[in-house]
């Protein structure tokens, strides 16, 4: 059974440009939510997905966005990059919701994010 | 609002030594839910239990052993007999059932480095 995927592994951005980054859940799975990893701030909650519509969503400003498909693939978006956005995101897949409480994550390797 | 703090930021020690991982809790909620998770070198974050606020019993899986004491608002983990693959930072989250959907807190982390 894969994994939840997550592309690009790797990427380098400069400030002021975006970026979009994608998240394949687990077949069937039908929620998604984003995380950033950072050294300072740890793990913090982006937004999560349940059946394409966004259910949750952190402290974040509008410059981060995101989506959901039909087939549950989620991207997240990060417009007008700073400095600070270098970070790790992680995307994690549930059957019925990261929000519900008792749903176990089940977490992707990451998008390791550096903007210079 | 729920809060998790795990308060040892690294832990070295060295091989087949055991070690406890400290994790404390802050919620109004009556439900809630706890977890641990692990996250390696690769990056993504592996999920190790889960636990519900009306299950106190403690639990063992191997050299791997949880106690739950809400008394306390307490959940640590020890590891018996800890080997180098042990090595990772460590994460203990929290999700509120009472107050709706609530996205999956997590602490800061703790890392464990252990030494052959």
């Amino acid at each position: 059974k894969a994994g939840v995927t997550q592309t690009p592994r790797y990427l380098i951005k400069t400030r002021g440009q975006q970026v979009t980054l994608s998240c394949s859940p687990i077949s069937g799975h039908r929620s998604v939510s984003w995380y950033q990893q950072t050294p300072g701030q740890g793990l913090q909650f982006l937004f999560e997905y349940f059946s394409e519509t966004q259910r949750n969503k952190g402290n974040f400003p509008g410059r981060f966005s995101g989506r959901q498909f039909s087939n549950s693939r989620s991207e997240m978006n990060v417009s007008t990059l700073e400095l600070g956005d270098s970070a790790l995101y992680l995307c994690a897949s549930s059957f019925a919701g990261g929000s519900s409480g008792a749903n176990v994550l089940t977490f992707g390797a990451g998008s390791r994010l550096t903007v210079l | 609002a729920q809060k998790v703090t795990q308060a040892q930021t690294e832990i070295s020690v060295v091989e087949k030594e055991d070690v406890t991982l400290d994790c404390v809790y802050e919620t109004r909620d009556t439900t809630y839910y706890l977890f641990w998770y692990k996250q390696p070198p690769s990056g993504e974050l592996v999920f190790l239990i889960r636990r519900n606020s009306f299950d106190e019993q403690n639990e063992i899986s191997g050299r791997y052993s949880w106690n739950f004491q809400k008394s306390t608002s307490s959940f640590n983990f020890t590891i018996t007999a800890s080997q180098v693959v042990d090595s990772a930072v460590y994460f203990c989250a929290l999700s509120e059932v009472d107050s709706g959907n609530t996205p999956l807190v997590f602490g800061k982390g703790t890392r464990l480095s252990v030494i052959a």
